[in-house]
């Protein structure tokens, strides 16, 4: 059983900060995607990566993906309020259709 | 165009009875996934529908689950006689076939239902 590990758990932090969170594991996948979710609903795709080193930038967030494909990071600078939420980390491996979710960062920005 | 709906949004349900969870995929979507969400965790799959192939039912955590697609559209999870342990967010997605370019591998997420069981 593969070990996915995203970290931290839980962030607070004040509006304009940067911060990363990362996602981590044993084993290689094809492909990573983000998502975030809001209190009360389901979560919503952020990004993509596919390729090792592929770094990809959504405005403020910025989201690598491992040389490895074992791990992926997302930074998100200049932190407001409405980035507060659940960020979800979720690799494929091979061609499989099943995605494998992450406990998750909990992010709270305090205005 | 729409998107996932899922029905009801709250569900209180007393241990031991039968429940019923609803999902709308959205139109032209031919994967539809179920997942459970305990409190300040992630998602765990449970089942998956593709077209007209056998779900996997790979992730169902006992026998009392169950789901069906009908019609390749609508489906429904049922889960019979309910424990408290069956609490939680269950939340259905929708996706074109997985592994088409452009993205069809995008799942779009219904708002969830909340099941409490007491």
């Amino acid at each position: 059983t593969q070990l996915l590990e995203q970290s931290p758990q839980f962030l607070s932090i004040q509006e304009g900060e940067n911060l990363t969170v990362y996602c981590n594991s044993s084993s290689v996948f094809s492909s990573l995607q983000w998502y975030r979710q809001e209190p009360g609903e389901g979560p919503v795709l952020l990004v993509t990566v596919v390729t090792g080193g592929e770094v990809k930038k959504l405005k403020r967030l910025t989201f690598q993906f491992g040389d490895a494909r074992k791990d992926s990071s997302l930074h998100i600078t200049a932190a407001q309020p409405g980035d507060t939420g659940l960020y979800l980390c979720a690799p494929r491996m091979d061609s499989s259709y099943k995605l494998i979710f992450g406990s998750g960062t909990r992010l709270l920005v305090r205005p | 165009g729409a998107g996932v709906s899922q029905s009801p949004s709250n569900k209180v349900t007393e241990k031991g009875k039968d429940v019923e969870l609803r999902c709308d995929p959205i139109s032209g979507h031919t994967a539809l996934y179920w997942y459970r969400q305990s409190l300040g965790q992630g998602l765990e799959f449970l089942i998956y529908f593709q077209g007209n192939s056998a779900p996997d039912k790979s992730g169902l955590p006992s026998d009392r689950f169950s789901a069906e697609r009908t019609g390749g559209s609508v489906s429904t999870l049922t889960i019979q006689r309910t424990q408290q342990e069956d609490s939680a967010v269950y939340l259905c997605a929708s996706s074109l076939a997985p592994g088409l370019a452009g993205g069809g591998d995008e799942q779009y997420f219904g708002p969830g239902t909340r099941l409490t069981v007491t």
